[in-house]
């Protein structure tokens, strides 16, 4: 399974946007890049899933270069309420055939007025 | 969309008891997941749930101190064993509900506490 590095934490303010970068190098073939949302006290809530170039959805957009090395996640103008744990995932999904998440460290992300 | 419901929600536990933690879900799901969250840690997967065999376990985790149970298509149960204050932890549960690359849903987690 693909290791994943992200920033630890960033800080950001209402109405901006707000990249977070995953580095993934030795991405697989069949693997995918998800990225979930957690909440204190909640479980994990899925925000978006990627295999290259760019993916969006009314939360967010995935930005997959051609290499597939990295990714980063787009949060346009983000607010308070987007204030969570977001984390990077690699791996094939299929979960029938032995796929599984594994989560890495997570960033922090810090909205503030 | 699968809405995951756990019970129970927290529970404070002497230490050397067993708890079994529920995990229903609103429908038929294949592949049910149960993971670990120390506070202010990520996420470890502890095993996949199996409907009707032998849940499979990751590595450090093994069957006598957490005993999984998957009976049918909507329901899982995981207890832990002989608990320590290191089982002090944030238990969830997590499913997906077809055998592509489907999303994966979470339970709002079980807050245990062992003394």
């Amino acid at each position: 399974l693909a290791k994943t590095t992200q920033p630890i934490s960033m800080d950001s303010y209402e109405g901006q946007e707000v990249n977070i970068t995953c580095s993934h190098n030795n991405i697989a073939t069949n693997d995918y890049i998800t990225w979930y949302q957690q909440f204190p006290s909640q479980g994990p809530r899925f925000i978006i899933q990627g295999y290259k170039t760019k993916v969006t959805n009314e939360v967010a957009s995935l930005f997959i270069p051609a290499d597939r090395k990295s990714s980063t996640l787009s949060l346009p103008r983000v607010s308070l309420s987007d204030t969570a744990v977001y984390y990077c995932l690699v791996g094939s999904m299929i979960y029938n055939q032995g796929g599984k998440l594994i989560f890495g460290q997570g960033t922090e992300l810090s909205v503030k007025p | 969309s699968a809405v995951i419901s756990q019970k129970p929600s927290r529970d404070i536990c002497q230490r050397g008891t067993s708890l079994t933690i529920q995990c229903q879900v609103d429908s038929q799901v294949t592949m049910m997941f149960w993971y670990r969250q120390q506070p202010g840690q990520s996420l470890t997967l502890i095993a996949t749930a199996n409907q009707g065999s032998e849940a499979t376990y990751e590595s450090g985790f093994v069957i006598d101190k957490f005993p999984i149970s998957r009976p049918n298509l909507t329901f899982s149960t995981l207890t832990v064993s002989n608990m320590s204050p290191e089982d002090s932890s944030i238990y969830l549960c997590s499913a997906t509900q077809g055998g592509g690359r489907e999303t994966q849903y979470f339970g709002p987690g079980t807050r245990l506490l062992v003394l």
